[in-house]
């Protein structure tokens, strides 16, 4: 299993660009999130995913999209990238609340952003 | 607002040390406290934790948790370089789709 993987690892953009972040999990998870993380400030939920075709925000929405299409795709989109996107974004999975063994976020490697 | 904040921010020890690094929370509807590690790249799971005062051990790492002081300690007895990484506490609640609240992290760094 690979587990949760991300494309692309790496991505320079300049002010105002888009982009699209995949996230990809194959351990049938119906929970699915995007955070972001910043020096000292740990890890912000920027949006989630219950299950396929629905979406939520999170902490941080602003400036950001999400899908989810596909049970094991989770998408995020930067329509227009501005320099406060600069930073280290990960997606994560996991199972639902109600399975308590398997409790834990799965992440994936993420993904370092910086807008120009 | 849900709020988990960890001590110390950072800290720096020599290889043998014992480190303690503190979680405290103000959740509603608390599940669980888990810990992991975070290295260069994506945090790995150490502990999970849901009963006050029962130990969770795995070597040289070990866990508990408090509820009624609103808090978790993770002890790193005998440390390694490879020790060196930044920890994150995050608190899941019961909403209906298991919120997780992380702290900022407490970056350790080992030296030889």
């Amino acid at each position: 299993n690979a587990g949760v993987t991300q494309t692309p690892k790496f991505r320079v953009l300049k002010t105002g660009q888009s982009m699209t972040l995949l996230c990809a999990q194959d351990m049938n998870h119906e929970y699915m999130y995007w955070y972001r993380q910043d020096p000292g400030m740990g890890l912000r939920l920027i949006h989630y995913s219950v299950g396929e075709g629905t979406t939520a925000k999170g902490e941080v929405p602003d400036g950001y999209n999400v899908s989810r299409l596909k049970k094991q795709n989770f998408l995020l989109g930067l329509e227009s990238a501005a320099p406060s996107q600069t930073s280290v974004y990960f997606c994560a999975s996991s199972y639902p609340t109600s399975i308590l063994t398997y409790n834990e976020q799965f992440f994936g490697p993420g993904t370092r952003l910086t807008v120009l | 607002e849900d709020k988990v904040v960890q001590s110390p921010l950072s800290l720096v020890v020599h290889e043998g040390d014992t480190v303690t690094l503190n979680c405290s929370y103000e959740v509603t509807n608390f599940r669980s406290l888990l810990w992991y590690k975070q290295e260069k790249k994506a945090p790995t799971f150490l502990f999970m934790l849901t009963s006050s005062g029962i130990e969770k051990k795995s070597g040289r790492l070990s866990s508990i948790l408090d509820k009624k002081e609103l808090s978790s300690i993770l002890n790193i007895t005998a440390t390694q370089t490879g020790d060196s990484a930044i920890y994150l506490c995050a608190v899941k609640t019961t909403d209906s789709w298991g919120k997780f609240q992380f702290g900022a992290g407490t970056q350790v760094v080992v030296t030889p």
